[in-house]
């Protein structure tokens, strides 16, 4: 089973800041994996897939990139709809894993 | 646009079994190039993957709950259902159905196992 280690668990931001969120994995997954949102009382939201498509609909600040095992979602320009639990998924190879989550907040 | 919602019982006595719906509507539950996976979501916790199902029957389980669980499909209802034997209260979550937006079939996995459209979610709270 691979382990997806999300930091951090929370990030304090303000506004207009640039997030850059952390996920490591334990073995390599190529390009496998996904970033979702979920704010309280709602299900996930898909991001990115692929490490770095954007999903339908998703703003152009968001984006994903990895190098070997550490993949990153950065938010370019935070907005208030932002603040929210974001998780990482990888699907390379079965069973599939979440991170733990990282929580944006405001500072 | 496609849309899914999960039904079923809010509340499991210890050792029974829990079982979900998950109904889709505005697509075909049989198209070639999605699958159907369960996740659910403990109070307060992060997300956990429960297994997932191809409409022909081809399933994945999570092997921390693989000896508890089955997820078959209904072609003919446009449904796929869960359920999970011998509940305990660390079983308490909110339960998520969603689509992946890749399969495996005839030896091969095809697509990504990303999940692009997801239910709003049903509690379910086991105790006496």
């Amino acid at each position: 089973e691979v382990v997806m280690t999300q930091s951090p668990a929370t990030l304090s931001v303000s506004p207009g800041e640039r997030v850059t969120l952390s996920c490591r994995a334990s073995k390599s997954l190529k390009n496998n994996l996904a970033w979702y949102q979920q704010k309280p009382g709602q299900a996930p939201r898909l991001l990115i897939y692929g490490a770095s498509n954007r999903a339908t609909g998703i703003p152009a600040r968001f984006s994903g990139s990895y190098s070997g095992t550490h993949f990153t979602l950065t938010i370019s320009s935070l907005q208030s709809e932002d603040f929210a639990v974001y998780y990482c998924q990888e699907y390379n190879e079965w069973p599939l894993t979440f991170g733990g989550g990282t929580k944006v907040e405001v500072k | 646009q496609l849309q899914l919602q999960v039904s079923g019982p809010g509340l499991v006595k210890p050792s029974e079994t829990l079982s979900l719906t998950c109904t889709v509507s505005g697509g075909s539950i049989s198209a070639t190039s999605y699958s159907w996976g369960w996740i659910r979501q403990p109070p307060g916790k992060g997300l956990e993957w429960i297994g997932t199902i191809y409409y022909d029957g081809t399933t994945y389980y999570s092997p921390s709950l693989r000896s508890r669980v089955t997820i078959f499909v209904d072609t003919s209802k446009n449904q796929f259902s869960l359920t999970l034997s011998s509940v305990t209260a660390a079983d308490t979550a909110v339960y998520y159905c969603a689509r992946h937006l890749g399969y495996c079939s005839g030896g091969g996995c095809f697509g990504d196992y990303a999940m692009d459209v997801w239910a709003q979610g049903t509690t379910v709270t086991v105790s006496s």
